[in-house]
């Protein structure tokens, strides 16, 4: 464990508000990635970057927004668009260059009431 | 774009005897095929994967299968024991293009002792 971290582990939050969920790693990894994992579902894509500066929409992008200003950290906003924003949240990094492999984040688990 | 079924969503065995989880993909330039496992609570991670230009991959107890021509693959676990048992998610994606995993619905492993 370690190298990309996810905070906080459980967040709450009322219908309407934004919400945004912390991802960080020291692994040096130009990319990461945002999913959402609901029950029966795996794993699906929000966003993804691969460098700095640059992110691309994934398939359930609506709702969500995201940032990538250092290399180091990947923020999603959850937004009050979201219409069932009630999930686990995983991050995650890969160098994309000898290894294909995604490292991912402890998750954190969102609950809008 | 790319879909990905997986079969059984869940499995139950006998501890000692053999699993198999199967996967069948739409497109048929995805050429990178990884299998992750998430324990109860943790954070998914990988445990074998298969790139396109192989048939078949090893280690140690657990093997992948891709048949390129129908389109699917297989994780074999051998000798399963009580700590096999956990969601396996496989996934599959086209290498060089953001590197965008699309994961099949999981399928829970239950190794009973």
């Amino acid at each position: 464990d370690g190298g990309i971290t996810q905070s906080p582990k459980y967040l709450f939050r009322k219908e309407g508000q934004n919400v945004t969920l912390s991802c960080e790693q020291n692994l040096n990894h130009d990319a990461m990635y945002w999913y959402r994992q609901d029950p029966g579902q795996g794993l699906r894509l929000i966003y993804y970057s691969q460098i700095v500066n640059d992110f691309q929409k994934g398939d359930i992008a609506e709702g969500y927004s995201v940032s990538r200003e250092k290399k180091e950290s990947f923020p999603l906003t959850v937004t009050s668009a979201q219409k069932n924003p009630t999930a686990f949240y995983l991050c995650a990094s890969s160098t994309s260059r000898d290894s294909y492999e995604q490292y991912f984040g402890p998750g954190t688990r969102l609950t809008v009431t | 774009g790319e879909n990905v079924e997986q079969h059984p969503s869940t499995l139950s065995v006998q501890e000692g005897d053999s699993a198999v989880i199967k996967c069948t993909y739409s497109d048929s330039a995805s050429n990178y095929f990884p299998w992750y496992k998430q324990e109860l609570g943790k954070r998914p991670q990988l445990i074998i994967d298969i790139r396109s230009n192989v048939g078949e991959k090893k280690d140690q107890r657990i093997a992948v299968t891709l048949n390129k021509t129908a389109k699917h693959f297989s994780l074999h676990i051998t000798e399963t024991q009580p700590e096999d048992s956990a969601v396996y998610f496989c996934a599959a994606t086209r290498l060089g293009y953001g590197n965008k995993l699309v994961f099949g619905a999981g399928t829970i492993l239950r190794v009973k002792s």
